[in-house]
């Protein structure tokens, strides 16, 4: 079935270091990716998306490309701040209406 | 204001005793989900909703029953709970279905002693 593996955290880092988190999927069929981020105490709220291969999303200086051919869909950013702190899930979307999370990835960034 | 709104936000009980955790949603969004958050198992999905009338188990519905009779309410309902249901519950909906953004409730923390 489908599945989404992210790298174990917690990450720390200081402020303005490069964040890299990896996730990769399996999937059957074309899914849709996404990474959505869990700030403290709060639901989950979309960071960014891509529908097909290839495609880059980005928001807020985060950014993920959907690699079809490694079947990842890492999440970067160039300068974390301390306000990036939170738990970041990698998901897809298929066909079937379900939609699979990775197990989260917390991220400490540190003044 | 789009939104996804839960009650209650905390919830102590005890084994057995029946409850029903509320979601509703103002954005006319046929899909509803409902999902659990525990420790290093990410966001599981209970059961999820297509459109009204229309509800579907996903990957961990033991013990869990759900209605969808209108379009802006999903009701996640435990019938007898039992501790190894005390987790993290999130209400979702989306336009239609898995592939589309969703927008989450703010959780339901669930205490079953």
């Amino acid at each position: 079935g489908d599945s989404v593996t992210q790298m174990e955290g917690p990450v720390t880092l200081s402020e303005e270091a490069f964040l890299t988190i990896n996730c990769t999927y399996t999937a059957t069929g074309y899914p849709s990716l996404f990474w959505y981020v869990q700030y403290p105490g709060e639901g989950l709220q979309l960071l960014l998306k891509a529908t097909k291969a290839d495609d880059k999303g980005s928001n807020k200086g985060f950014e993920a490309t959907y690699r079809k051919e490694t079947t990842s869909f890492h999440l970067e950013k160039g300068s974390v701040q301390v306000s990036d702190s939170a738990v970041y899930f990698c998901a897809l979307g298929g066909g079937s209406f379900k939609t699979i999370f990775g197990a989260g990835t917390r991220l400490f960034v540190k003044a | 204001e789009a939104q996804v709104t839960q009650n209650p936000r905390y919830l102590i009980t005890v084994t057995g005793k029946k409850l029903t955790v509320t979601c509703s949603q103002n954005m006319n969004h046929e899909y509803m989900s409902w999902y659990r958050q525990d420790p290093g198992l990410g966001l599981r999905q209970i059961y999820y909703s297509m459109n009204v009338e229309v509800t579907d188990k996903g990957d961990v519905p033991e013990g869990y029953k759900v209605s969808r009779k209108e379009k802006r309410n999903f009701p996640l309902i435990l019938e007898s709970p039992s501790p190894n249901q005390t987790s993290l519950y999130f209400c979702a909906s989306s336009l239609q279905g898995g592939a589309y953004e969703q927008y989450f409730g703010p959780g339901t923390r669930l205490t079953v002693t």
